[in-house]
């Protein structure tokens, strides 16, 4: 079956503009987490998402937030953009209480 | 909150030695610790994953060893391939109803010489 997409796999913004990152899980997982992955910091947890309900929220600043629509699919958004945001943001689904199936992530470089 | 230790940051081994990379985490809650590896380009994939409620547990040339008393687990791979070379990450969560807030560690490049 098809794995996690996320799209756009790479992009470029400038400091001050925002960013919506897009999050397709696996059919029939309805549980869908972001995180934040720089060679400074490591992965970094943003968000949980199930049936549309944000579960837990990592400590980021309120200029990252994210949804999940009735289908599953999922989009953070990052307003107000920082060098600092320049990172790989992966997302992952799984089923309620099992194995977190991670897609290629999208590489965000803020200029 | 969690905090999750990974040693080492880097480490080289010889086609067919063994590899070991230790984690320890301080969250006594914790009772979920999976271990990804993630190539370049790629997003992390889990190889093996160990619950609170085992000690050991092995799949081919890979386990993992749970000490909860001391808070620290492993990774072991055995019989080293080249196509091991990646970097390993450890984790760790209170599952509760979900796995999706994982805590990681900050990651291992595993490089296998031929």
């Amino acid at each position: 079956k098809a794995g996690v997409t996320q799209t756009p796999r790479y992009l470029i913004k400038t400091r001050g503009q925002q960013v919506t990152l897009s999050c397709s899980p696996i059919s029939g997982h309805r549980s869908v987490s972001w995180y934040q992955q720089t060679p400074g910091q490591g992965l970094q947890f943003l968000f949980e998402y199930f049936s549309e309900t944000q579960r837990n929220k990592g400590n980021f600043p309120g200029r990252f937030s994210g949804r999940q629509f009735s289908n599953s699919r999922s989009e953070m958004n990052v307003s107000t953009l920082e060098l600092g945001d320049s990172a790989l943001y992966l997302c992952a689904s799984s089923l309620a209480t099992g194995e977190l199936f991670f897609g290629e992530g999208s590489r965000l470089t803020v200029l | 909150g969690e905090n999750v230790e990974q040693h080492p940051s880097t480490l080289s081994v010889q086609e067919g030695d063994s590899a070991v990379i230790k984690c320890t985490y301080s969250d006594s809650a914790s009772n979920y610790f999976p271990w990804y590896k993630q190539e370049l380009g790629k997003g992390p994939q889990l190889i093996i994953d160990i619950r609170s409620n085992v000690g050991e547990k092995k799949d081919q040339r890979i386990a993992v060893t749970l000490n909860k008393t001391a808070k620290h687990f492993s990774l072991h791979i055995t019989e080293t391939q080249p196509e091991d070379s990646a970097v390993y990450f450890c984790a760790a969560a209170w599952g509760g109803t979900s796995y999706g807030k994982l805590t990681f560690g900050q990651g291992t490049i595993l490089t296998v010489h031929p």
